[in-house]
């Protein structure tokens, strides 16, 4: 089943502890992105990979890193986590660009305390 | 960055009624895209425009591209129970093919 699959869906943590959050398409899609969800805000970009080892930002990247070393895989870091950064995650990936329909995961729920 | 402004935030309908909704942006965009997103999950691709002036269906949803190409719309038509859930645009624009700037979105609820 073509997917794409964050983790983890939900995490609890404190200020300034470094996390990860995975993603991982298994469509061979060449672009990933990742978003912030808010209330009121909608989605936001926070950073974007139109190919392995080519990143970009988007409208809201301050605090957070990502990496894309292979195609299926575009983990975002966060290497000191704030309370500002407590909000829901998307992952989403396509065929190439931002034009193309874009495959969303299910979504992470960080609470930063 | 570029803005969209999405209205209206939020629409109370009874099953049966149609429903619009827009987003309007304050530069112009080269593609228009309309995502739902139900509780819990995340956002579905709707309608993808690509042209100015374009007008696109897919079962009771239809959405249109504006002329001036800073707009666009989505109509649902005979709304049914199932329709709940927050709608959203996004719009991609400039020369980037990476960046897609989504509006706050409409929650739509459908009362029986």
């Amino acid at each position: 089943e073509a997917q794409v699959t964050q983790n983890p869906r939900y995490l609890i943590t404190v200020t300034g502890k470094k996390l990860t959050v995975t993603c991982s398409q298994n469509m061979n899609h060449e672009y990933m992105s990742w978003y912030r969800q808010d209330p009121g805000l909608g989605l936001r970009q926070i950073y974007y990979s139109m190919n392995v080892e080519v990143t970009d930002k988007g409208d809201v990247p301050e605090g957070y890193k990502v990496s894309r070393k292979e195609k299926r895989n575009f983990p975002l870091i966060l290497e000191s986590p704030s309370p500002n950064q407590t909000s829901l995650y998307f992952c989403a990936s396509s065929l190439s660009g931002g034009n193309q329909p874009q495959h969303f995961g299910d979504g992470t729920r960080l609470s930063i305390l | 960055g570029q803005q969209l402004n999405q209205s209206p935030q939020s629409m109370f309908i009874q099953e049966g009624e149609d429903v619009s909704m827009n987003c309007t942006s304050s530069s112009i965009f080269n593609t228009w895209l309309w995502y739902k997103q139900d509780p819990g999950e995340g956002p579905v691709l709707l309608i993808a425009l690509y042209k100015a002036g374009e007008l696109t269906s897919n079962g009771r949803l239809t959405a249109q591209f504006g002329i001036t190409r800073k707009d666009s719309f989505l109509n649902i038509s005979a709304s049914i129970p199932s329709d709940v859930g927050i709608y959203f645009c996004a719009g991609r624009g400039g020369t980037s093919y990476g960046k897609l700037t989504f509006g706050q979105g409409t929650i739509l609820t459908v009362h029986p």
